[in-house]
């Protein structure tokens, strides 16, 4: 069972430009969240969503940040005209339910894109 | 809102020693997860251990341990017979079983070195 996927590893972006961050979850798992890593700090949370809903997005950034979870395919963290400030590791984790006992609700992550914005 | 606290910005340990990390949380809720990742310098974020508050016992891993304190909200995490492996960053966080948020709230990390 491959685990949590993420591409690219790493991207760079001139300011201005956009970035598209993609997640692929675990097999079964139907649940996305988003964090944020900036050097030397913890992780902190933006989006969480389900197959075509968000349903909480209280850690995003109100502008140039978006994030998706279509019926098909990969789950999409889109930044557009992006800053230096939005450098850092970005992370994707999922977990198969959010209810249903501590193995159900775990999340896993995926081993991170690295934004470096210039 | 959930704040999780870790004090030790840097933590040292001699080979096959034993190393405590420390954690502590503030919740006005009664049921939730507490967890530790282990972010070795690939960066790939692992989960060590988890910890279901309303279980009094504590969660091992192997030579993973923790000390969960309820009343003090603290949730320790015990390393045995450390090996050069475990160097890394370890995180503690707790998420919420009572609310519909699901999101992970992070502490600022610990760095571990493990010396030969």
């Amino acid at each position: 069972n491959a685990g949590v996927m993420q591409n690219p590893r790493h991207l760079v972006r001139r300011r201005g430009q956009e970035a598209r961050l993609r997640c692929s979850p675990m097999k079964g798992h139907s649940h996305v969240y988003w964090y944020r890593q900036l050097p030397e700090e913890g992780l902190k949370f933006m989006v969480y969503l389900q197959k075509e809903n968000i349903i909480d997005e209280s850690g995003m950034p109100k502008e140039r940040f978006s994030a998706e979870f279509p019926k098909e395919g990969p789950s999409i963290l889109r930044i557009q005209q992006v800053v230096r400030g939005d450098s850092a590791a970005y992370f994707c984790a999922s977990s198969p339910r959010t209810s249903g006992g501590p193995e159900e609700e775990t999340q896993y992550f995926g081993p991170g894109t690295r934004l470096l914005v210039l | 809102a959930q704040t999780v606290t870790q004090s030790q910005p840097e933590m040292s340990v001699q080979e096959a020693e034993t190393v405590t990390l420390s954690c502590t949380y503030d919740t006005s809720e009664s049921d939730y997860y507490l967890f530790w990742y282990k972010q070795p310098p690939s960066r790939q974020m692992i989960l060590v251990i988890r910890q279901e508050a309303y279980k009094q016992q504590n969660a091992t891993e192997n030579r993973f341990s923790v000390n969960f304190q309820k009343a003090a909200k603290s949730f320790s995490l015990k390393i045995s017979d450390s090996q050069l492996g475990d160097a890394a960053m370890y995180f503690c966080a707790y998420r919420s079983a009572e609310n519909a948020g699901n999101m992970l709230t992070f502490g600022g990390g610990t760095r571990l070195m493990v010396k030969p």
